[in-house]
Order: C-alpha cells, then sequence, then structure tokens
C-alpha cells in the first residue's frame, strides 16, 4: 500500500531548538494531517490543513499545506523534552474518508 | 466526553489461538479503521469499515477478520492464520476531517 515519505525519518535535537519535517507524495491531496504518537499511546491530531498554500498554527507548532498539494511542512518551535515522540503525516483526496500516513518521524529532546 | 475506547491494553496470545480485539466509539463517525504499528514503523492499515455492515480490507488484511454490527463497535479478530501477530493495533474513528485514534492494544504471542 502507498505510503508519504517523511523526512528525516529521526532527529536528536537539543532543547530550545527549531525542529523542521516534511512529507511529500506522489499523488495531490486535498486535506493534510499532522499527528504526534507518544510512546505507547495512539496518535494525537495537532494540525488539520484542508487549503493548498494554508499556514496554521497550535501553540510552538506551525504546519504548512504545499503550493503544489504533493507536500506538507511541520515546524516545532523553541523544543521542549516533552515534544519527543513519533510525528506523522497524512494526506487524503477529496470524497474519502480515507488518509495515507506517512512513515513518521522520531524526535529525540536533549535536555 | 467523546472518545473512542480500545480493550485491553495488553493481550497475550498462545500459539494457534484466536483473539478478538475491542473497538467502541461515541463520536457518531460513520468510518473505522485498523491499523498495525510494528517496532519503528509507521501505520499499516488493516481493515476499514465505513457504513454499517460493510467494510473492506485494507493492506494487509490476510489473517485478520472484522465485524461491524453496529455503528459504535468495529472489534478486530486476530486469527491463527497470522503468522507474526506480536504489534501494537490502532483502531481509530473518523469523518472527511480527520481520525481520533484509541490508545492501542499491545498484542503479544506467548
Amino acid at each position: 500500500g502507498q505510503q508519504l515519505n517523511q523526512s528525516p525519518q529521526s532527529m536528536f535535537i537539543q532543547e530550545g531548538e527549531d525542529v523542521s519535517m516534511n512529507c511529500t507524495s506522489s499523488s495531490i491531496f486535498n486535506t493534510w494531517l499532522w499527528y504526534k504518537q507518544d510512546p505507547g499511546e495512539g496518535p494525537v491530531l495537532l494540525i488539520a490543513l484542508y487549503k493548498a498554500g494554508e499556514l496554521t498554527s497550535n501553540g510552538r507548532l506551525t504546519a504548512q499545506f504545499g503550493i503544489t498539494r504533493k507536500d506538507s511542512f511541520l515546524n516545532i518551535s523553541a523544543s521542549i523534552p516533552s515534544d519527543v515522540g513519533i510525528y506523522f503525516c497524512a494526506g487524503s483526496t477529496s470524497g474519502t474518508y480515507k488518509y495515507i500516513f506517512g512513515t513518521g518521524t522520531r524526535l529525540k529532546v536533549l535536555a | 466526553d467523546g472518545g473512542i475506547t480500545q480493550s485491553p491494553k495488553y493481550l497475550f496470545r498462545k500459539e494457534g489461538q484466536n483473539v478478538t480485539l475491542s473497538c467502541e466509539q461515541n463520536l457518531n463517525h460513520d468510518a473505522m479503521y485498523w491499523y498495525r504499528q510494528d517496532p519503528g514503523q509507521g501505520l499499516r492499515l488493516i481493515y476499514y469499515s465505513q457504513i454499517v455492515n460493510d467494510f473492506q480490507k485494507g493492506d494487509i488484511a490476510e489473517g485478520y477478520s472484522v465485524s461491524r454490527e453496529k455503528k459504535e463497535s468495529f472489534p478486530l479478530t486476530v486469527t491463527s492464520a497470522q503468522k507474526n501477530p506480536t504489534a501494537f493495533y490502532l483502531c481509530a474513528s473518523g469523518t472527511g476531517a480527520g481520525y481520533t485514534f484509541g490508545s492501542g492494544t499491545r498484542l503479544t504471542v506467548v
């Protein structure tokens, strides 16, 4: 089955640093979602994007819906230890309830 | 509070046994999904259902079965035909605006 490519696969950063990750697809999507998964838990929705070029923030998190509609970006500013986890992107075409998930970016924050 | 509940949190299965994982939601979502997650891996779709009494195979349906007799419930049975069932299983419900996930069931074969 199709999966979206997320980059980087994993990253170690120092507390206080900014983080950037992206997600790319060979297909055009109409909706992009970003989730965070803590160890042993289910993913939790962080940000939803519904329009090409849209930029949406949620606290220290900012996500953008790429102009080509084939990519999306997530930025975390001033990282803190609780940002540790796996970040997943997900995309969907219009008229479907089925989302395709990315391979995940594993973030580790060094205090 | 509306949400999605998976049970049990941990499940142990002997070789050759069938086990059923429970998933219940009170979000009034039409669509429900089952995913499998292996260590260090992403989410792989097992089965999904967009309406009661109907469901479709996902990417890795072999060795699994589901039912959707009620809108609120979408149980997953891991059968003895699934040769490598040890994994973290996630249930989700959703609309076109996105999914809500349960907290997962960790299944281990002993």
